[in-house]
């Protein structure tokens, strides 16, 4: 049984270029999530997926980031003209269904924007 | 709006002693779920335990046990005979029933240092 898996694990772009992340969740898990982790804080929400549907988005996924789960299993996340802001940890998880279903983290993208 | 408060921001833990994680809460649900994660060095973000808000009995899981005061909104953390390998972040979590079902409200963490 393999877990959440991540991919790139490490991305270091430019200011202004555009970035995409990979996520491949817990094949039977319908629910997919995607945080963002920075230096010294908990991880925040971005928005997540109820198979293809994305059900919510937080106010700090900005008009930059667009987030797709086509057919319900693995899952992108865009972002456009990066900041140097962006520099973050992006978590996918996935988890099973809702509030009393525990989410499972995958390793976690590593983006560096210089 | 929900929010996870963790006042401690670094604990030390002798090898094999208890240690406590403290982690307040605060929310407007009546029906809501507690959870901790441990995050090494390493990155990933490790489920420990489960609370519900309506269960009764504290939760365990192994050496891990949740201390739940609902009239104090506070759901602390024990390890039991600490080990090396305990040494982490440890962040507390909620989801509430209402509003949003997605979303993992995480507090800012407390990091465990283990010393043998």
């Amino acid at each position: 049984d393999t877990g959440v898996s991540q991919d790139p694990r490490h991305k270091i772009t430019k200011r202004g270029q555009n970035v995409t992340f990979r996520c491949d969740p817990i094949s039977e898990h319908n629910r997919l999530y995607w945080y963002r982790q920075t230096l010294g804080q908990g991880p925040e929400f971005l928005t997540y997926f109820q198979n293809e549907a994305q059900l919510e988005k937080s106010r700090l996924l900005s008009d930059r980031f667009s987030a797709e789960r086509p057919k319900g299993s693995f899952s992108t996340l865009e972002i456009q003209r990066t900041e140097q802001g962006d520099s973050a940890m992006y978590l996918c998880a996935s988890s099973l269904g809702g509030t009393e279903y525990e989410q499972y983290f995958g390793p976690g993208t590593r983006l560096t924007v210089t | 709006a929900q929010k996870i408060t963790q006042t401690q921001p670094g604990m030390f833990v002798q090898e094999k002693e208890a240690v406590t994680l403290d982690c307040t809460y605060d929310t407007s649900d009546q029906s809501y779920g507690l959870f901790w994660y441990k995050q090494p060095s390493s990155g990933e973000m490790i489920f420990l335990i489960y609370q519900g808000s309506y269960d009764e009995q504290n939760a365990t899981e192994g050496r891990y046990s949740l201390n739940f005061q609902k009239a104090r909104k506070s759901a602390n953390l024990v390890i039991s005979a600490s080990q090396l390998g305990d040494s982490a972040m440890y962040f507390c979590a909620m989801r509430g029933y209402g509003g949003s079902q997605g979303n993992l409200i995480f507090g800012k963490g407390t990091k465990l240092s283990v010393k043998p």
